[in-house]
């Protein structure tokens, strides 16, 4: 089955500089590429999405690039602000099942 | 349209005891899963259900945790005799037919005393 691995665990930047997370995996049938974000206490929420035909995708601050070859991606916060401050999971899909497979999440911290 | 719905929204049951769990997907949203938080940790999935069926339950313990989905109402998560470690976030998410993409509820946090 499927396994993602995320990196760092933690993320300190400060206010303006940009954040990058990468995640990693295992199951070259996954085709869709989900990041999340969750503030303590709340739900996951989406915030991006990629799918294996499309290389990077951008959504005002927030790019995704997505290496099918390597099977890594990553997500790209520019000009970050202390709202962005929250738990980022990336995600895969099993190829086999449907559901998501969930990297251990990164705490970003954005100090002002 | 609003969102995915659950509750109970915290829910504190004693050991032995039984906890039900519920889920009410997005409007015209046909697929349901279920994943598990604990504190300071990533989303484990559980089981996928869509009306009537489960799909994938190889994510959930073979005893004590049932799930369904049924043709009228919400899915329904039970945990029956629950224990110490079962004490976590319980989060479902719906998505439309023929798609991948998945919007979570807002979560039931499960305290076993």
């Amino acid at each position: 089955g499927e396994n993602v691995e995320q990196h760092p665990s933690t993320l300190s930047v400060q206010e303006g500089d940009s954040a990058v997370i990468k995640c990693t995996y295992s199951d070259s049938a996954s085709n869709y590429f989900p990041w999340y974000k969750q503030e303590l206490g709340k739900r996951p929420q989406l915030i991006i999405d990629i799918r294996s035909n499309v290389g990077e995708k951008k959504d005002q601050r927030i790019a995704v690039t997505l290496n099918k070859t390597a099977k890594h991606f990553s997500l790209h916060i520019t000009e970050t602000q202390p709202e962005d401050s929250a738990v980022y999971f990336c995600a895969a899909i099993d190829g086999s099942q449907g559901n998501l497979i969930f990297g251990k999440g990164t705490k970003l911290s954005v100090k002002p | 349209n609003a969102g995915v719905m659950q509750n109970p929204r915290h829910l504190v049951r004693r050991r032995g005891q039984e906890a039900r769990l519920r889920c009410s997907p997005m409007k015209g949203h046909s697929h349901v899963y279920w994943y598990r938080q604990l504190p300071e940790e990533g989303l484990k999935f559980m089981v996928y259900l869509q009306k009537e069926n489960i799909i994938d339950e190889s994510g959930m313990p073979k005893e004590r945790f049932s799930a369904e989905f049924p043709k009228e109402g919400p899915s329904i998560l039970r945990i029956q005799q629950v224990v110490r470690g079962d004490s976590a976030a319980y989060f479902c998410a719906s998505s439309p037919p023929y798609t991948d993409t998945q919007y979570f509820g807002p979560g039931t946090r499960l305290t076993v005393l």
